[in-house]
């Protein structure tokens, strides 16, 4: 299963643009890339999944390159509620998912 | 519609002690997953259910953990007996997928988190 790298934290402020990257050099060919938000006390909430080049939501965006080695996760305009832990996952066949330790992302005021 | 439930919330016992804990997938879902995270480490899968077979059970820790999903709905978690490094937070996900696909999404509770004295 591929391994996954992402810095430990970020910081930002309120209304900046927040972009988490994540490393997964050996991702498998029909792996996706998947990306959980987690709470306090709260279990991990799907965010966004692609597989290659761009995906956008209503929350987020997803960037893949060509080769899939990493993709970015991009969150518009952060505020405090964005607080969180990001998990990038590449998840292969039925959904076993993997989970590092993620990214602490801390936006203030 | 309802989300994941989990019960209960949070559980205290002693070491020795048997506890269950329990888990509603979202309806129509027949993907269940078990989860944990012990203090200080990362998620770690323990299994998944499709229906009410075991698809996937090579995260479970040791034969204490016994893990059941009668009539492919609820699931449940029993370690018997606990032992303090059992404690945790346990997570419940559940998904629609019945392939081998990786598109979709898990839906995850809110935890049963265990203490074990």
């Amino acid at each position: 299963l591929a391994k996954t790298t992402q810095p430990i934290s970020m910081d930002s402020y309120e209304g900046q643009e927040v972009n988490i990257t994540c490393s997964h050099n050996n991702i498998a060919t029909n792996d996706y890339i998947t990306w959980y938000q987690q709470f306090p006390s709260q279990g991990p909430r799907f965010i966004i999944q692609g597989y290659k080049t761009k995906v956008t939501n209503e929350v987020a965006s997803l960037f893949i390159p060509a080769d899939r080695k990493s993709s970015t996760l991009s969150l518009p305009r952060v505020s405090l509620s964005d607080t969180a832990v990001y998990y990038c996952l590449p998840s292969g066949g039925y959904n076993k998912l993997i989970f590092g330790a993620g990214t602490r992302l801390a936006v203030h005021p | 519609e309802a989300g994941v439930t989990q019960f209960p919330s949070h559980s205290v016992i002693e070491k020795g002690q048997t506890v269950t804990l329990r888990c509603d997938p979202i309806s129509g879902h027949d993907n269940l997953y078990w989860y944990r995270r012990v203090m200080g480490k990362e998620i770690k899968f323990l299994l998944h259910f499709v229906k009410e077979s075991k698809q996937d059970e090579s995260g479970m820790p040791n034969n204490r953990f016994l893990a059941e999903r009668t009539g492919g709905t609820y699931s449940t978690l029993k370690v018997q007996p606990a032992e303090l490094e059992d404690s945790g937070v346990y997570f419940c996900a559940s998904s629609q997928l019945t392939s081998g696909s990786s598109d979709g999404e898990l839906f995850f509770g809110e935890g049963s988190r265990l203490t074990v004295l």
